[in-house]
């Protein structure tokens, strides 16, 4: 298995333009989980979805960031716009349900908003 | 506010000597509790666990401490290598399909 994939690896981008980070999460894990690692706050948890469906989205911290799971394969969390605040790496993270406590998580995408 | 604090930013020791990384928590609804380890540019990768039930956890070099009564557990490294340098991230979770809440990160800096 490839694990968790993310991309793209690095994103630079201008204050105000649209950001979308994607996902590919293990093959017949159910859960997925968007995560942004900062300085300040480590590693603080934006959305989770099982089986496509978003569960909680308290962490998700304006109306700018949004995420979609529109099936079992596939993720995307998009920032609109974009602020230089946002800089940060955001990571996905998959689990299965059934067995196992951890979750697995990708490279990460390391955002720059310029 | 934070449920889980790891409250030192940074850790050096000497190759060969423990390292020992702290956690505290605040929510007494958590069951169980993980290590996660993070290298520069890659994402975290699972270390080791504890149940809420136990007060510890072994896998070779590394131990896991839990005292329930003071919310507090940690991680013992022994001996400590050059290749264990790196960001470890304390996590808990309240039930077995809820959420991980992580700590900051302590970064661990281990000297030849």
């Amino acid at each position: 298995d490839a694990g968790v994939i993310q991309s793209p690896r690095h994103e630079v981008t201008e204050m105000g333009q649209e950001v979308t980070l994607r996902c590919k999460p293990i093959s017949g894990h159910d859960y997925l989980f968007w995560y942004r690692q900062t300085m300040m706050r480590g590693l603080e948890l934006l959305i989770y979805f099982n089986n496509n469906v978003p569960i909680d989205d308290s962490g998700m911290p304006e109306d700018r960031f949004s995420a979609k799971m529109p099936n079992a394969s596939f993720s995307t969390l998009k920032i609109q716009p974009s602020e230089p605040r946002d800089s940060a790496v955001y990571f996905c993270a998959s689990r299965a349900s059934a067995g196992g406590y951890g979750y697995t998580f990708g490279s990460g995408t390391r955002l720059t908003v310029v | 506010d934070q449920q889980v604090k790891q409250n030192s930013p940074s850790l050096s020791v000497q190759e060969g000597r423990i390292s020992i990384l702290n956690c505290d928590y605040t929510n007494s609804m958590f069951d169980y509790f993980l290590w996660y380890k993070k290298y520069p540019a890659e994402g975290p990768t699972f270390l080791i666990s504890i149940s809420s039930i136990k007060d510890k956890n072994e896998d070779g070099r590394f131990t896991v401490f839990l005292n329930k009564s003071a919310k507090h557990l940690s991680l013992h490294i022994v001996p400590s290598q050059p290749g264990d340098s790196a960001v470890y991230f304390c996590a808990a979770r309240t039930g077995a399909n809820s959420k991980l809440t992580f700590g900051k990160g302590i970064t661990l800096s281990v000297r030849p």
